[in-house]
């Protein structure tokens, strides 16, 4: 069964700290995606990887960095943390497309309720 | 780069009725279109999913069209369910150098009234 985990279910940090979002997947994808999710704006993406120490900027990626060391992990880093990045952080995988026309599912874990007071 | 625009945001229909959900893309160049459902405190799950070599697929109630000229793709649910309340959203998938990027729509919340 396919599994993506993320760590943290529900954090409440300070402005100003550091904060660290942990993800795993265990089913060896290529790919690794950061996404937040607001109410009325959908799923954002943040950030994604496509391999190890790979990274690409997805839509928002301002005040946010990731770090991907191992291909099983993705982290998602707020180095400053502001009260704007209040939001559910959603971390995904999917293996690579394969071809004009193939697709490839993404599997997401459930989700970091992240507070920033 | 890739823009997918979902409409309606909120949809209720009366239980047995048919739903539908419309979303737009702007890069032509977008291949692969899945449609996730999100109950409430769940995690997005696959529901289904359109290739654009595809014009439409269906499993059991569920159904997508998808029109590559127009940029356009939809998904049709049939006699309605109260399982089926849920935000529903679409999304076209993007290559980005390497990898490919999946863009999602902002969500359509679904309300299915008994």
């Amino acid at each position: 069964d396919v599994k993506v985990t993320q760590s943290s279910r529900y954090l409440v940090k300070r402005t100003g700290e550091k904060v660290f979002l942990e993800c795993v997947q265990d089913m060896d994808h290529e790919n690794m995606f950061w996404y937040r999710q607001d109410p009325g704006l959908g799923l954002r993406l943040i950030y994604f990887s496509y391999d190890v120490k790979m990274k690409e900027k997805g839509d928002i990626p301002e005040g946010y960095s990731v770090s991907r060391e191992k291909k099983e992990r993705f982290s998602l880093i707020l180095e400053s943390a502001s009260t704007n990045q209040t939001s559910m952080y959603l971390c995904a995988s999917s293996p690579p497309g394969q071809g004009v026309g193939a697709g490839n599912t993404i599997y997401f874990g459930e989700g970091s309720w992240l507070t920033v007071v | 780069g890739e823009n997918v625009e979902q409409h309606p945001s909120t949809l209720s229909v009366q239980e047995g009725d048919s739903a539908v959900i419309k979303c737009t893309y702007s890069d032509s160049a977008s291949n692969y279109f899945p449609w996730y459902k999100q109950e409430l405190g769940k995690r997005p799950q696959l529901i289904i999913d359109i290739r654009s070599n595809v014009g439409e697929k269906k499993d059991q109630r569920i159904a997508v069209t998808l029109n590559k000229t127009a940029k356009h793709f939809s998904l049709h649910i049939t006699e309605t369910q109260p399982e089926d309340s849920a935000v529903y959203f679409c999304a076209a998938r993007n290559r980005a150098s390497s990898a490919s990027k999946i863009i999602f729509g902002s969500g359509t919340r679904l309300s299915i009234r008994p």
